[in-house]
Parts: C-alpha cells; sequence; structure tokens
C-alpha cells in the first residue's frame, strides 16, 4: 500500500461547480499535512497547510481527520484557473519526510 | 531570493553516459530534497539532507544513483551510468524548519530537470 493515496482523476467539473477531493495516509504517526498545486509541466507549488481544526482560504477549504486517516480539499466556485493537479502531502514525524500522493488531475470547464 | 535553482533544465544523454544534476537552494533554507517525477509512478522522494548530511536515501533506485551536499548552496545529483528508464523529471526542493518545533515550513521547487536518455 502506497504511504499516500490519491484518486488520480480526472475530475471534470463545470465553471462555478464545488469539488472534493480525498487523500488517504497509512502513517499514523503523520504530523503536518499539505496540499500543492502542479501546472502542466511546471514545479510543484505550495497551495494550503492543512490544520487539525480545518481552514480556509478563499474558495479553497481544507480538512483534516486523523482518526480515518483521510486529508480533503474543497474547491468551492470552480475557476477555469483552477485547473491543474493537486497533490497531497504528508510530512512524517522525526525526520522531516515529505511524501507526495500521486496527485489528482482537475479540469474546470467553461 | 532567485529561489530554488536547477541546471541543466533538459538533459539529453545516451545510455551509459554519466549525469549530474544541479541545484542551488534557497539561501538559509536547511533543507534539501532530491524528487523523481514520472507519469507512471508520480513523484517519489530520492534522497533528502539536512544541513548538509543525507538523512534518508532510501528512495534512491539503486547504486547507479548518488548524490552529495558539499556545503549549504550546492547539491547535486548523479547518475553513472544512466538508462533509459532514468527518463523523468528531477525535482530539487528546499524547506527551513521551524525553530521551536522544527516542523517543515513551505517547501519551494526548482523548475526541474528534464532528463532524456537514449
Amino acid at each position: 500500500r502506497k504511504e499516500v493515496e490519491q484518486d488520480p482523476g480526472p475530475f471534470n467539473v463545470p465553471e462555478g461547480a464545488t469539488v472534493a477531493f480525498n487523500c488517504t495516509y497509512s502513517n499514523s504517526a503523520s504530523q503536518s499535512f499539505f496540499w500543492y498545486r502542479q501546472d502542466c509541466r511546471k514545479e510543484p507549488k505550495l497551495l494550503m497547510s492543512v490544520y487539525s481544526s480545518g481552514n480556509e482560504d478563499g474558495r479553497f477549504t481544507a480538512q483534516l481527520n486523523r482518526a480515518s486517516q483521510y486529508i480533503s480539499l474543497l474547491i468551492r466556485d470552480s475557476k477555469l484557473s483552477d485547473s491543474a493537479t493537486y497533490l497531497c502531502v504528508v510530512n512524517r514525524d522525526a525526520g522531516n519526510m515529505l511524501t507526495f500522493g500521486g496527485g489528482t488531475r482537475l479540469m474546470v470547464k467553461p | 531570493d532567485a529561489g530554488v535553482i536547477q541546471s541543466p533544465r533538459h538533459e539529453v544523454t545516451e545510455m551509459g553516459q554519466e549525469v549530474t544534476l544541479r541545484c542551488k537552494p534557497i539561501s538559509g533554507h536547511d533543507y534539501l530534497f532530491w524528487y523523481r517525477q514520472t507519469m507512471m509512478r508520480g513523484l517519489e522522494l530520492l534522497i533528502y539532507f539536512n544541513n548538509n548530511v543525507p538523512i534518508d536515501d532510501s528512495g534512491m533506485p539503486e547504486d547507479r544513483f548518488s548524490a552529495k551536499m558539499p556545503n549549504a548552496s550546492f547539491s547535486t545529483l548523479k547518475i553513472q551510468p544512466s538508462e533509459p528508464r532514468d527518463s523523468a523529471v528531477y525535482f530539487c526542493a528546499s524547506s527551513l524548519a521551524y525553530h521551536h518545533t522544527g516542523e517543515l515550513t513551505e517547501a519551494f521547487f526548482g523548475q526541474g530537470t528534464r532528463l532524456t536518455v537514449v
């Protein structure tokens, strides 16, 4: 089993739709969590960190469920510019080893 | 700061040749990561350093791969001899740990080196 798993998609949604991605992780001792965004043929960039109580940044909401070992990303009012691959990232305890999921591809259509 | 700088951006080489990828992390960052990305396997962590010391190299696929960080501002990833299955995009990323918790802040990636071994 992979340490961090994501549905690869693609998720095809119309502009204005709400879309959610989940990511599961296998190491219960994982300490910190992130969502990164990667555009085609570009490097990954941080979208947002994920905090235990959940957090929101504009149209984006991230949540953590430690009991079930998954994190989620909700995007409201999707824009064409949201089309990208979204990578779930988990930082294991002691050692700061950043492990990436395989990514979920989102395509927002007009 | 110019961000994480990788060179070369593209490399095409023949099977059996030695390939050296270079990375300059962001000044002041104490963690450096080397990743490989392919369509089939996604982003794989190869090795990472903390304060120039290799911490975990369990992701290095085999002995043909080696990485060094001789100082805080430079790292290399070497493949010798290269094989066609090494073709991928290789990313270097750097980060800084919070002083009081030791947890990482945001990891910044370089633009990657696209390696093609023919």
